[in-house]
């Protein structure tokens, strides 16, 4: 059965460090998005992107904050400059044309910002 | 706007009795709903959804949940719980029509379930 990935599964950062994300989507899945998951608290919406270009953002998507498809099956998420509060666990999730309303996520990112 | 309340952060149930994780969702507009499942360092498994057609709607893993629009809920259930349950329970509604197309999630902040021997 197809799946949703993320690399890497853990990254421990130094406060202020870039880093990037990597999700790759169901194959023939559209519609992209990232969520996160502080500790202890409700997942959250960060992004969608459809056609090569955000569709919707949440207000914690800042400008430290962007999205790319740079190949036809990579999807990343970029943070500039990290903060503390950047740490999280962040989930990728894919859909398609058919079976519009269901999301499939990946197994997600730990991010442990220092 | 959206929004998911779960009630119990924490529940356990004895090997085989009765599984009730419970949900309540607001929505502006008819919800879709879902349930999803976490196992241990593994991503949100899809165990159902409610996209209005039946109210009663089944799952994978014997759970089964029931849409109640007068009480805006979305309970989930499992007549026999089985040790493999044991994971983390996150139920989540859409909006069924969105302008933006996004059909962004909005998820409660989830239900762990213990099961004990």
């Amino acid at each position: 059965e197809p799946e949703v990935t993320q690399t890497p599964s853990h990254q421990v950062t130094q406060m202020g460090q870039e880093v990037i994300l990597r999700c790759v989507p169901i194959s023939n899945h559209l519609y992209f998005y990232w969520y996160r998951q502080i500790l202890g608290q409700k997942v959250e919406f960060l992004v969608s992107f459809y056609n090569n270009e955000i569709s919707e953002k949440s207000e914690i998507f800042d400008d430290q904050f962007s999205v790319e498809r740079p190949d036809g099956s990579n999807f990343t998420l970029k943070i500039r400059s990290t903060k503390l509060e950047d740490s999280a666990m962040y989930f990728c999730a894919s859909r398609g044309l058919l079976n519009q309303e269901t999301q499939y996520f990946g197994p997600g990112t730990r991010l442990l910002v220092l | 706007a959206q929004s998911v309340t779960q009630l119990g952060s924490h529940v356990s149930v004895s090997e085989g009795a009765l599984v009730l994780l419970r949900c309540n969702y607001s929505s502006s507009v008819p919800p879709y709903l879902f349930w999803y499942v976490q196992y241990p360092n593994q991503g949100l498994q899809l165990l159902l959804k409610y996209t209005s057609a039946a109210t009663l709607v089944k799952g994978i893993n014997g759970f089964e949940a029931e849409f109640k629009k007068s009480e805006t809920s979305f309970h989930l259930t499992k007549p026999s719980a089985h040790m493999s349950d044991a994971a983390e329970y996150f139920c989540a509604v859409r909006g069924r029509y969105s302008g933006a197309g996004s059909y962004q999630l909005t998820f409660g902040k989830g239900t762990k379930l213990s099961v004990i021997p």
